[in-house]
């Protein structure tokens, strides 16, 4: 079926170290693609997009790499804080002529200090 | 402060009862989008609204129901024929396609 990083897991790093969470996702026809960082409890904010016809965007502290060859998206967080421990979500765009975001169940980033 | 408001935070639901979850957006967007976020899963979308007085179903709309008689507000019913209703629900608007979701802080229904 469609979907967007079924799974749920963990990456536990560091105060200090670069964190990377990975997001497969499986329309090649997405053209749109977000990541959200979640709280327990809380709405997902947005941290950064990307478009399809673009392989990186940089924001403060965040990058965003698309591989479109094997629909594959990535977020790296440079000097990752305990603040940033969350869960982050990806999403794509399914171009269906309206909005309609596609998330995935999220990765859980654990920071120590 | 611009931004969208859900309400109430928490809520609980008796079996048989309908219950309604408010949710209104100061930021004159046009799209409104209701999701359900169960644990260990993704947000699946329940019905969407482009415009006011036009609404679809989204992905999982069986036993909710949804109204837009104003641009600001999209509230949610959830209805007796929703067996399953125990989640957290994320309100979200949108200026525009292929632009960000902006997102409520949600509010946690329970069966009691």
């Amino acid at each position: 079926g469609e979907s967007v990083g079924l799974h749920l897991p963990t990456l536990s790093v560091q105060e200090g170290d670069n964190s990377i969470i990975n997001c497969a996702y499986s329309n090649s026809a997405s053209d749109y693609f977000i990541w959200y960082k979640q709280e327990s409890g809380k709405g997902p904010q947005f941290i950064i997009d990307i478009r399809s016809n673009m392989d990186k965007r940089q924001g403060q502290r965040v990058t965003v790499l698309l591989n479109k060859t094997v629909k594959h998206l990535s977020l790296q967080i440079a000097a990752t804080q305990p603040g940033d421990s969350a869960v982050y979500l990806c999403a794509e765009n399914r171009n269906t002529g309206f909005q309609k975001l596609v998330f995935g169940t999220g990765t859980r980033l654990l920071v120590s200090p | 402060d611009g931004g969208i408001t859900q309400s109430p935070k928490y809520l609980f639901r008796k079996e048989g009862q309908n219950v309604t979850l408010s949710c209104e957006q100061n930021l004159n967007h046009d799209a409104m989008y209701w999701y359900r976020q169960d644990p260990g899963q993704g947000l699946r979308l329940i019905y969407y609204s482009q415009i006011v007085n036009d609404f679809q179903k989204g992905d999982i709309a069986e036993g909710y129901s949804v109204s837009r008689e104003k641009k600001e507000s999209f509230p949610l019913t959830v209805t007796s024929a929703q067996k399953n209703p125990t989640a957290f629900y994320l309100c979200a608007s949108t200026p525009a396609t292929n632009e960000k979701l902006f997102f409520g802080s949600g509010t946690q229904l329970s069966v009691l």
